[in-house]
C-alpha cells in the first residue's frame, strides 16, 4: 500500500521559490506504472491540479503541468531517497494553499493515495 | 481551465438519498469517461469514491454511486449516514492533458 507525506517549509516570502518534497514508502517513484502528482487547495477554495511526473527510465522523467502555471513550476524525481519535488518560482500570495502529493496509475485518471496535505502560506 | 461547477452544498436526512451533480464542458466531463469523486473530510487526506464515473474502488460503501449524462456527472449517496457529512470534490481528465476539480459541496446530514 502505497503511502504519501508531504514536506517542506510552511512560510515563503513572495517572489521566492516555493520547495517541498514528497516521500514516498510502500511504492518506488521509479516505478514506471506510476504518476507522481501535485494538488493544491487555497484556503477556502477548491482543489487544483499542479501536475504530475513519471519515471520513464535513467534520467528520464514525463511531465505534464497545469497550462496555467506551466511556466512557473519544474518537478522532479530523486530515486535514491524514493521522493519526488515541486518547484515553483516567483509566489505571490494567491499560491498560499495546502499541497497534497498524490499518485495515479499510468493509465488511470484518478488520484489515489493522497497525503495529509501541508500548509504553505506566501508572506513578508 | 474553469473549475468544475458543483452545488455548494446539499444536505439530506439519514437515509435519505442525494446528489451532486458535477457540470463541466465537452472539452472535460463530456469528452472523457474519466470523472472521479473524492470524499475530503479538512485536515485529512482526500478519499477516492469513484473513479471512470461509474467505478467503486475496493472498500468504498455501495451506497456511493456514479453516472454521467452529457457534460454533467453526479454521485449520489443513499441510505445517508452522519459519517457522510463533509466535502466532496469531482475532477475530470481535460483536453488539455491535464486535470480539472469542482468547486466542492458540503453534504450536511440533517
Amino acid at each position: 500500500q502505497v503511502q504519501l507525506q508531504e514536506s517542506g517549509p510552511g512560510l515563503v516570502k513572495p517572489s521566492e521559490t516555493l520547495s517541498l518534497t514528497c516521500t514516498v514508502s510502500g511504492g518506488s517513484v521509479s516505478n514506471n506504472n506510476y504518476y507522481w502528482t501535485w494538488i493544491r487547495q487555497p484556503p477556502g477554495k477548491g482543489l487544483e491540479w499542479i501536475g504530475d511526473i513519471n519515471y520513464s527510465g535513467s534520467t528520464s522523467y514525463n511531465t505534464n503541468y497545469n497550462p496555467s502555471l506551466k511556466s512557473r513550476v519544474a518537478m522532479s524525481l530523486d530515486t535514491s531517497k524514493n521522493q519526488f519535488s515541486l518547484k515553483l518560482n516567483s509566489v505571490t500570495a494567491a499560491d498560499t494553499a495546502v499541497y497534497y502529493c498524490a499518485t495515479r496509475l499510468i493509465f488511470s485518471k484518478c488520484f489515489d493515495p493522497w497525503g495529509q496535505g501541508t500548509l504553505v502560506t506566501v508572506s513578508s | 481551465q474553469s473549475a468544475l461547477t458543483q452545488p455548494a452544498s446539499v444536505s439530506g436526512s439519514p437515509g435519505q438519498s442525494i446528489t451532486i451533480s458535477c457540470t463541466g464542458t465537452s472539452s472535460d466531463v463530456g469528452g472523457y469517461n474519466s470523472v472521479s469523486w473524492y470524499q475530503h473530510h479538512p485536515g485529512k487526506a482526500p478519499k477516492l469514491m469513484i473513479y471512470d464515473v461509474s467505478k467503486r474502488p475496493s472498500g468504498v460503501s455501495n451506497r456511493f454511486s456514479g453516472s454521467k449524462s452529457g457534460n454533467t456527472a453526479s454521485l449520489t449517496i443513499s441510505g445517508l449516514q452522519a459519517e457522510d457529512e463533509t466535502d466532496y470534490y469531482c475532477s475530470s481528465y481535460t483536453s488539455s492533458i491535464s486535470y480539472v476539480f469542482g468547486t466542492g459541496t458540503k453534504v450536511t446530514v440533517l
